[in-house]
């Protein structure tokens, strides 16, 4: 049974340009959330999908958006990088029974640097 | 919203020795509680978590004590060997809201 996968395993861009980073959630899990992990800090939550829709939203600019898929799936698309952008960005899922998600399991993510 | 402290912010331990972290959280209307490992170049890996209703629970070396009155929880890691080595992160949640990570505590296992 495969985890959670991610696409790319690193990514350089160029300040200004746009990137997208992929997501294939554990099978059976139905949500997925994205978080950014910058060097030597925890993980801060993005946003989440659940039924192809983001469900909530993390104090994130709007040059972050995303996207799921009917297989459950996930993109997340950053326009105009910054600097700061460069990160580690991790994807994460679960199920959710009644609408609220159980344990998250994450993906080995993906290592972005702007320069 | 939630707010995670987490202590120490790293910790050395000889092997077999035990270690515990600390975390404390704001909002009183958390109900779960994981616990995450993070090797280096690694997404983090659930180890354990637990759920407002109880206040501890066991996995072989691994435990985690909850206080809901002090809004505290804690990890504890028994006979350690040197793989137990990585960073480990606290979390908070309430309902299906987002999970609300502490900053990690490098444990390093000494030989």
């Amino acid at each position: 049974d495969a985890g959670v996968t991610q696409s790319p395993t690193h990514l350089i861009k160029t300040r200004g340009q746009q990137v997208t980073l992929r997501c294939s959630p554990k099978s059976g899990h139905d949500t997925v959330s994205w978080y950014q992990q910058a060097l030597g800090q925890g993980p801060q939550f993005i946003f989440q999908y659940y039924e192809e829709e983001e469900r909530q939203r993390g104090n994130f600019p709007d040059r972050f958006s995303g996207h799921q898929f009917p297989n459950y799936s996930s993109e997340l698309n950053v326009n105009a990088l910054l600097l700061g952008d460069s990160a580690l960005y991790l994807c994460a899922s679960s199920f959710s029974v009644a609408g609220a998600p159980k344990e998250q399991y994450f993906g080995p993510g993906t290592r972005l640097t702007v320069t | 919203g939630e707010n995670v402290e987490q202590h120490p912010s790293t910790l050395s331990v000889q092997e077999g020795d035990s270690a515990v972290i600390k975390c404390t959280y704001s909002d009183s209307a958390s109900n779960y509680f994981p616990w995450y490992k993070q090797e280096l170049g690694k997404g983090p890996q659930l180890i354990i978590d637990i759920r407002s209703n109880v206040g501890e629970k066991k996995d072989q070396r691994i435990a985690v004590t909850l206080n809901k009155t002090a809004k505290h929880f804690s990890l504890h890691i028994t006979e350690t060997q040197p793989e137990d080595s990585a960073v480990y992160f606290c979390a908070a949640r309430f309902g299906n809201e987002k999970l609300t990570f502490g900053t990690g505590t490098r444990l390093t296992i000494i030989p």
